[in-house]
């Protein structure tokens, strides 16, 4: 399987940027997913990045990804109450199941 | 149907009691995968089904848990005579063969008492 850290807890201002961060081991992991998850809901699929990729940005989202140190990160930009949930991290070694994070809990402060 | 859908929404039964939980995916979604998120958890991973393969089983927990698909589309998971550490949010998620992400039903939540 696969191992994925994230750090659980992040707090922010209400109009600062956010950086949730990630590290995994399965270097094969071609596809690597974030997931929100608001209170009550099931995930949802925020963007992802092909492991041939570094970065990509997806309005106010930008996922930056360092295969040398199996370390991804997602920044969020002008963060909004809206944006408290929480984040999971989720590598995909070839066409194998995700492999998730414990997700990091993202607080907006007003 | 339009997402993946999950019944019930909340389960609560008593201990050693069987519990059914059902997920109908997107139609269309060959792959089907269930886990559990305990209480301040990640996502642990239970059973994945792919096509008419062989489901990987490998995360169930015990074998009081089992999980079948009919048909490539419904499937059923039970836990027979359920324990108070099988409390938890079971989500279903259903997604096509390949790059993209799964999509997440809105997840059972079972309660043991």
């Amino acid at each position: 399987g696969e191992d994925v850290e994230q750090s659980l807890f992040l707090s922010v201002r209400e109009g600062d940027s956010s950086v949730i961060n990630c590290t995994y081991t399965d270097s094969s992991s071609t596809y690597l997913y974030w997931y929100k998850q608001e209170p009550g809901a099931g995930l949802q699929l925020l963007t992802y990045i092909f492991s041939n990729m570094d970065m990509k940005q997806d309005q106010r989202l930008t996922v930056l990804l360092n295969k040398k140190d199996k370390h991804l990160s997602l920044r969020i930009a002008d963060t909004q109450t809206g944006d408290s949930a929480i984040y999971f991290c989720a590598p995909r070694p070839g066409a194998n199941n995700l492999f998730f994070g414990t997700g990091t809990r993202l607080t907006v402060i007003p | 149907g339009a997402g993946v859908s999950q019944s019930p929404s909340n389960k609560v039964t008593e201990k050693g009691k069987d519990v059914e939980l059902r997920c109908d995916p997107i139609s269309g979604h060959t792959a089907l995968y269930w886990y559990r998120q305990s209480l301040g958890q990640g996502l642990e991973f239970l059973i994945y089904f792919q096509g008419n393969s062989a489901p990987d089983k490998s995360g169930l927990p015990s074998d009081r848990f089992s999980a079948e698909r009919t048909g490539g589309s419904v499937s059923t998971l039970t836990i027979q005579r359920t324990q108070q550490e099988d409390s938890a949010v079971y989500l279903c998620a259903s997604s096509l063969p390949g790059v993209g992400g799964y999509t997440f039903g809105s997840g059972t939540r079972l309660t043991v008492v």
